[in-house]
């Protein structure tokens, strides 16, 4: 079966610094992937998707890669704020826009 | 964008008895809404898939007699955890699929947080 799978560990980044947060997704590579954030006892918020025939998406500060030799895709924050600090879900969509989500990677972003 | 609500956004119950749960969708029709469920520092687990007008899909696992799930309309559906009990305490998201937008981009609601005590 698909799974998605994220880094389970808490990421802690001065502020200023380069937040990275992997995802990585076993057998077919998916058509696409998104990138969710979600504050706690809050739902996901959308913020970016990356389809398997794109190498790289940006917007604003955010920047997704998706890289299907490694399976894997890259979601970067430039610039980082505490105002950053959540947890960030990455997600697989399948047919009828079914979405298998990782469990998620927190970020922790130090003033 | 798109904004679903969700109510009530916490509910405390006694076990045994039954919650209702509303998802609505208040800018865009959701012809699909999803419902999750998350329990804490875990991520999100798809429970079923409703469709407007048609019966719900569960995934695997998940009694569908035990979550009734009703999508009357394309801004409402409905989860009903009937006969609850304490293992059921779990935070419930639901989502909408607004149907004109590429590559199924998902709305979430801002969940509901059930206790059954």
């Amino acid at each position: 079966s698909q799974k998605i799978e994220q880094n389970s560990e808490a990421l802690n980044i001065q502020e200023g610094k380069t937040a990275t947060l992997t995802c990585n997704y076993t057998n077919y590579s998916p058509a696409y992937l998104q990138w969710y954030r979600q504050d706690p006892g809050r739902g996901p918020v959308f913020l970016l998707l990356i389809r398997e025939n794109e190498k790289e998406k940006r917007k604003e500060r955010l920047k997704v890669t998706f890289d299907t030799t490694l399976k894997q895709s890259l979601f970067h924050i430039t610039a980082s704020q505490p105002a950053d600090s959540a947890t960030y879900l990455c997600a697989k969509g399948n047919q009828g826009g079914k979405l298998i989500f990782g469990q998620g990677t927190e970020l922790s972003v130090k003033p | 964008g798109a904004v679903v609500s969700q109510h009530p956004s916490w509910v405390i119950c006694k076990s045994g008895t039954s919650v209702k749960i509303e998802c609505r969708s208040l800018d865009f029709q959701a012809t699909t809404m999803f419902w999750y469920r998350q329990f804490p520092k875990q991520s999100l687990m798809l429970m079923a898939t409703s469709n407007e007008g048609s019966k719900a899909t569960y995934e695997q696992g998940v009694e569908k007699d035990k979550f009734l799930i009703n999508h009357a309309s394309l801004t409402l559906s409905t989860l009903t955890v009937t006969s609850a009990h304490p293992e059921d305490s779990s935070f419930y998201i639901c989502s909408g699929l607004a149907g004109d937008r590429p590559y199924n981009e998902q709305f979430f609601g801002p969940g509901t947080r059930l206790t059954v005590l």
